[in-house]
């Protein structure tokens, strides 16, 4: 059974420049959450998906969105990047967005923003 | 506001020897809790849950204790191994909002 996939695993960009980050759950998963990583700061949750539809978002501001397509895979888009935004981009996916189940995660999207 | 508390950035121990890891939570609406533990370049992975309802709960070598009072929670690991070392994330979730809430995560490592 293949696991979270996460693409593209690094990547560099510039100020004001925008990204796409892509997320393949598992088979079967049809909830997917992103989570941004930086060092001193754990792991801060942007949104989450279920069937299509944004269900939570986290307290990032509206240049970080993102979607989720009929087959359960995820994209999320940061534009006008920021210095800031340099981080692990994580993506998990479970069966439903209910609390008592395991987040899966991907091995994550380096971005570095210079 | 910061509703998941890991109040120890890293914590040493030696092999063989108990690691306690600790969590604090301000939420009293959280009642499912996990912990995950997390090498360099890769993701998060699963490692133990407890339910409020519950106290305790084992699987091999991790323990994870809850004291709902305190709102507080710990993991044991015993006995600890030089491959345990890692950064352990303790998350929480509850209410009508399903997602989940991880702390700052505490780096573990385990001299042999």
């Amino acid at each position: 059974k293949a696991g979270v996939t996460q693409t593209p695993r690094y990547l560099i960009k510039t100020r004001g420049q925008q990204v796409t980050l892509s997320c393949s759950p598992i088979s079967g998963h049809r909830s997917v959450s992103w989570y941004q990583q930086t060092p001193g700061q754990g792991l801060q949750f942007l949104f989450e998906y279920f069937s299509e539809t944004q269900r939570n978002k986290g307290n990032f501001p509206g240049r970080f969105s993102g979607r989720q397509f009929s087959n359960s895979r995820s994209e999320m888009n940061v534009s006008t990047l920021e210095l800031g935004d340099s981080a692990l981009y994580l993506c998990a996916s479970s069966l439903a967005p209910t609390g008592a189940n395991v987040l899966t995660f991907g091995a994550g999207s380096r971005l570095t923003v210079l | 506001d910061q509703q998941v508390k890991q109040n120890s950035p890293s914590l040493s121990v030696q092999e063989g020897r108990i690691s306690i890891l600790n969590c604090d939570y301000t939420n009293s609406m959280f009642d499912y809790f996990l912990w995950y533990k997390k090498y360099p370049a890769e993701g998060p992975t699963f490692l133990i849950s407890i339910s409020s309802i519950k106290d305790k709960n084992e699987d091999g070598r991790f323990t994870v204790f809850l004291n709902k009072s305190a709102k507080h929670l710990s993991l044991h690991i015993v006995p600890s191994q030089p491959g345990d070392s890692a950064v352990y994330f303790c998350a929480a979730s509850g209410g009508s909002n399903y997602k989940l809430t991880f702390g700052k995560g505490t780096l573990l490592t385990v001299n042999p």
